[in-house]
């Protein structure tokens, strides 16, 4: 079955860096693209961006520009978001979910991230 | 940008009756192929959101009959009919006409 399986939470000190991964599985990895969603505590969903699964080329939501990159190991079906020099309010969760002519069906689990001195 | 307004329930809604979302967009989602393109999604408590419902109005695979989209240009319906306490959760639209695709703020759905 279609399945997004995310690492696991995080724990993080301001200016530190984090890498989340999102291993997907039951499907051809790059028929579809790969989107990444922000979701601070108790807030709504954020849209950060996503990637191209098959030419590796990411698109940045502007608030996503500079700290935030979005990569792939393809041949192990995984994308990654990696955000560096970790601010407060980069505490959330992390989701990945897949697309493919605008359905954004699969999501994963999502992936507590905590930034705390 | 295009801005994502959705409306709120009267909560809480009795278990059995219809209850319908609202939202709508600074601009209007309809693509050069016709195609408007609004995604519904519910995310229940401690889940990851589930797709209800994609180009306004086409259910997504295995979402119960119970939820319809309609609506078109720049104002959209969620209809749930004869809600049942698993809806129980927060609704988001999303428009995906043009990046950076946006989400809504969330209309809380609770049952009685």
């Amino acid at each position: 079955q279609i399945q997004l399986v995310q690492s696991g939470p995080e724990l993080k000190k301001p200016g530190e860096s984090v890498k989340i991964s999102c291993k997907a599985s039951g499907y051809t990895f790059t028929d579809y693209a790969m989107h990444w969603v922000k979701q601070a505590p108790g807030k709504g969903l954020k849209w950060m961006g996503w990637i191209n699964t098959y030419t590796g080329k990411p698109t940045y939501a502007d608030d996503f520009k500079g700290r935030f990159v979005f990569s792939l190991e393809a041949s192990a079906s995984t994308a990654n978001l990696q955000i560096s020099n970790l601010k407060n309010e980069d505490t959330a969760t992390y989701f990945c979910a897949r697309e493919i002519t605008t359905r954004v069906d699969y999501w994963g689990q999502g992936v507590m991230v905590t930034v705390s001195s | 940008d295009i801005v994502m307004t959705q409306g709120a329930l009267p909560n809480p809604v009795p278990s059995g009756e219809s209850a319908s979302i609202t939202c709508r967009s600074s601009k209007s989602l309809v693509y050069k192929d016709g195609k408007t393109y609004l995604n519904w999604f519910l995310q229940r408590p401690g889940q990851s959101p589930q797709l209800l419902t994609y180009w306004t109005s086409t259910r997504a695979s295995g979402v119960s009959e119970r939820f319809s989209g309609s609506g078109s240009g720049t104002y959209f319906t969620l209809k749930i009919s004869r809600v049942r306490a698993e809806d129980a959760g927060v609704y988001y639209c999303q428009q995906v006409r043009e990046y950076p695709y946006t989400f809504g703020a969330g209309t809380k759905l609770e049952l009685k």
